[in-house]
């Protein structure tokens, strides 16, 4: 079946830009999760959607960082006016439900800002 | 304080041999869950293998077992017979059940290198 999926896999954006992050979860999770792993690093949470109810935004590092979840399903990260220090791989991940010990990962969204 | 902690960011072994990587965590949750992620040059996270804090017996998946020391806060991973595939970074994570966290913690991962 298929995985996680993530897009763009790789975005290089200017300063002061917007850009948006999109990840398919796998079909039937419910719980979806945004984190960052940025050079040399190990993952950073970001924000957690669980079915419908609110979501659990209290790894985003900045009002700039901000995520939705449309239909229980597809995930968009939005960070707006970008700055040097975003640049990251920005990873997703799904799970069966919130308890679920196995989160699966998709393949990230690179993202450098010159 | 750090959560999860991997203090060897590199390690070599020999083809067919086994190796172990070291993770420590920090937490006052009496539950909890631990895992073990590769990560290969691809950038994909995949599970390797998860202990519960209450489990009484270690985990074991194929070639990957850990070994758990509860009262020490350990929780490293053992790779018997190590193939060339193996090499990627390894990433130990917690989960911690009653304090409400929904994420996983992650260390800085250890980067293993298989030499034929």
């Amino acid at each position: 079946g298929a995985g996680v999926s993530q897009s763009p896999s790789n975005k290089v954006t200017e300063k002061g830009k917007d850009v948006e992050l999109r990840c398919d979860p796998i079909s039937g999770h419910t719980a979806l999760y945004w984190y960052r792993q940025s050079l040399g690093q190990g993952l950073e949470f970001l924000i957690y959607f669980q079915g419908n109810s609110a979501p659990d935004k209290s790894g985003l590092p900045s009002d700039r960082f901000s995520a939705e979840r449309t239909g229980g399903s597809v995930s968009t990260l939005t960070i707006q006016r970008t700055q040097q220090e975003d640049s990251a791989v920005y990873l997703c991940a799904s799970s069966l439900e919130s308890f679920s010990y196995e989160q699966y990962f998709g393949p990230g969204t690179r993202l450098t800002v010159t | 304080a750090q959560k999860i902690t991997q203090t060897q960011p590199g390690m070599f072994v020999q083809e067919k041999e086994a190796v172990t990587l070291d993770c420590t965590y920090d937490t006052s949750d009496p539950s909890y869950g631990l895992f073990w992620y590769k990560q290969p040059s691809s950038g994909e996270m995949i599970f390797l293998i998860y202990q519960g804090s209450y489990d009484q017996q270690n985990a074991t998946e194929g070639r990957y077992s850990l070994n758990f020391q509860k009262a020490r806060k350990s929780a490293n991973l053992v790779i018997s017979a190590s193939q060339l595939g193996d090499s990627a970074m390894y990433f130990c994570a917690m989960r911690e059940v009653q304090t409400g966290a929904n994420n996983l913690f992650f260390g800085t991962g250890t980067r293993l290198t298989v030499i034929p």
